[in-house]
């Protein structure tokens, strides 16, 4: 079946820092692809979304582009804030189908 | 944006009581609402899909007798833990969706069961 793996966390970095974290997806069909994030005591939040190969999401200064050929959809950002402090959660969903698959979650933690 | 609430928003019960767990579209109309189980450092889980005016549709592995699923308007679902059981103690997640790819997420419900 369908799943969704991401680089395990925790994952900590100072304030305007370089950050990626990584999700690989396993799917049939050509699934479209998420970032979620959640901040402490909220409930999740799209953070971007792709749909088709090679599209680049982008929400907030993060990134992440639909890589087919490698099933790959990373989250980046170029100088992360301590806002940033959060749990991310990449996701996929089938063509067609409502359900989201996720991956485990990575929590970020920005010092200042 | 679009507003999902869930109540309570923690729970602790003994074992073998039922638990009745509520979520909400507050801004607008949801044919469509799942919940989701957490573990502990585990990614979410989808435990059922839940239609307005239908049954449920369980994922494999969901006891569908012990996680009663009512979604009896197109703003309110409500999942019931019944007879619950320390193993039963979870992080539970719902979402709407009001038509399109978008699920929107509430904030969760934390269970105990002693």
């Amino acid at each position: 079946g369908d799943s969704v793996t991401q680089m395990e966390g925790p994952v900590t970095l100072s304030e305007e820092a370089f950050l990626t974290i990584n999700c690989t997806y396993t799917a049939t069909g050509y699934p479209s692809l998420f970032w979620y994030v959640q901040y402490p005591g909220e409930g999740l939040q799209l953070l971007l979304k792709a749909t088709k190969a090679d599209d680049k999401g982008s929400n907030k200064g993060f990134e992440a582009t639909y890589r087919k050929e490698t099933t790959s959809f990373h989250l980046e950002k170029g100088s992360v804030q301590v806002s940033d402090s959060a749990v991310y959660f990449c996701a996929l969903s089938g063509r067609g189908a409502q359900k989201l698959v996720f991956g485990q979650g990575t929590r970020l933690t920005i010092n200042p | 944006g679009a507003v999902v609430s869930q109540h309570p928003s923690r729970v602790i019960c003994k074992s073998g009581t039922s638990v009745k767990i509520e979520c909400r579209s507050l801004d607008f109309q949801a044919t469509t609402m799942f919940w989701y189980r957490q573990f502990p450092k585990k990614s979410l889980m989808l435990m059922a899909t839940s239609n307005e005016g239908s049954k449920a549709t369980y994922e494999q592995g969901v006891e569908k007798d012990k996680f009663l699923i009512n979604h009896a308007s197109l703003t309110l679902s409500t999942l019931t833990v019944t007879s619950a059981h320390p193993e039963d103690s979870s992080f539970y997640i719902c979402s709407a969706e009001p038509g399109g790819d978008e699920q929107f997420f509430g904030p969760g419900t934390r269970l105990t069961v002693l």
